[in-house]
């Protein structure tokens, strides 16, 4: 089993729907998760870190289940420019400067 | 404005040769990573420094080389040992703080033949 595991979709969605992500990681003393954006060839860049239950910002939100052992990240109001790749990060535990990635699940929002 | 550059963007070697590519960020972050990424393989990671004169082997090291001989900057050789070098290679920093949030360089794309 993968240390990270995210659904590799690809997810098709109208432009306006809510859509959410799950990635399940296998270390229970993992600590910090982050969601990352990435659009074709181009580098990941942070949207949003996870430390508690959860983070909020605008029509983002991640949570995080520590009982189940995954992250969500919930994309409100879809638009064209939601469309990339997002992909789901976690401490390593017992060395929080390694991040185990996710393969990364694919967004397309449609017109 | 702060950030973290990496130089060239696209390149291309002849098999054989080693390359260096660069990296330099002005964020003050103490750490700083290589990765590249495959197609379908995610991001894997190369080495890793915590602090200068310092670094790490990450999962891949075979057939790549570095130093972190100042706080802003961390080349990364690819060898000629290194036996699939074509990849997207992508530079990070982080603070040393427990947060472990990683910001990401532009990245350089080599091409071996």
């Amino acid at each position: 089993r993968k240390e990270v595991e995210q659904d590799p979709g690809p997810f098709n969605v109208p432009e306006g729907a809510t859509v959410a992500f799950n990635c399940t990681y296998s270390n229970s003393a993992s600590q910090s998760f982050f969601w990352y954006r990435q659009d074709c060839r181009k580098e990941p860049k942070l949207l949003m870190s996870v430390y508690s239950s959860g983070n909020e910002d605008g029509r983002f939100t991640a949570q995080l289940n520590r009982a189940s052992q995954y992250i969500s990240l919930l994309i409100r109001d879809s638009k064209l420019s939601d469309s990339a790749t997002y992909l789901c990060a976690a401490t390593n535990a017992g060395n929080n400067r390694k991040l185990i990635w996710g393969l990364g699940t694919s967004l397309a929002v449609n017109p | 404005d702060g950030g973290i550059t990496q130089s060239p963007k696209y390149l291309f070697r002849k098999e054989g040769q080693n390359v260096t590519l660069s990296c330099e960020q002005n964020l003050n972050h103490d750490a700083m990573y290589w990765y590249r990424q495959d197609p379908g393989q995610g991001l894997r990671l190369i080495y890793y420094s915590q602090i200068v004169n310092d670094f790490q082997k990450g999962d891949i090291a075979e057939g790549y080389s570095v130093s972190r001989e100042k706080k802003e900057s961390f080349p990364l050789t690819v060898t000629s040992a290194q036996k699939n070098p074509t990849a997207f290679y992508l530079c990070a920093s982080s603070t040393q703080g427990p947060s472990g949030e990683q910001y990401f360089g532009p990245g350089t794309r080599l091409t071996v033949t």
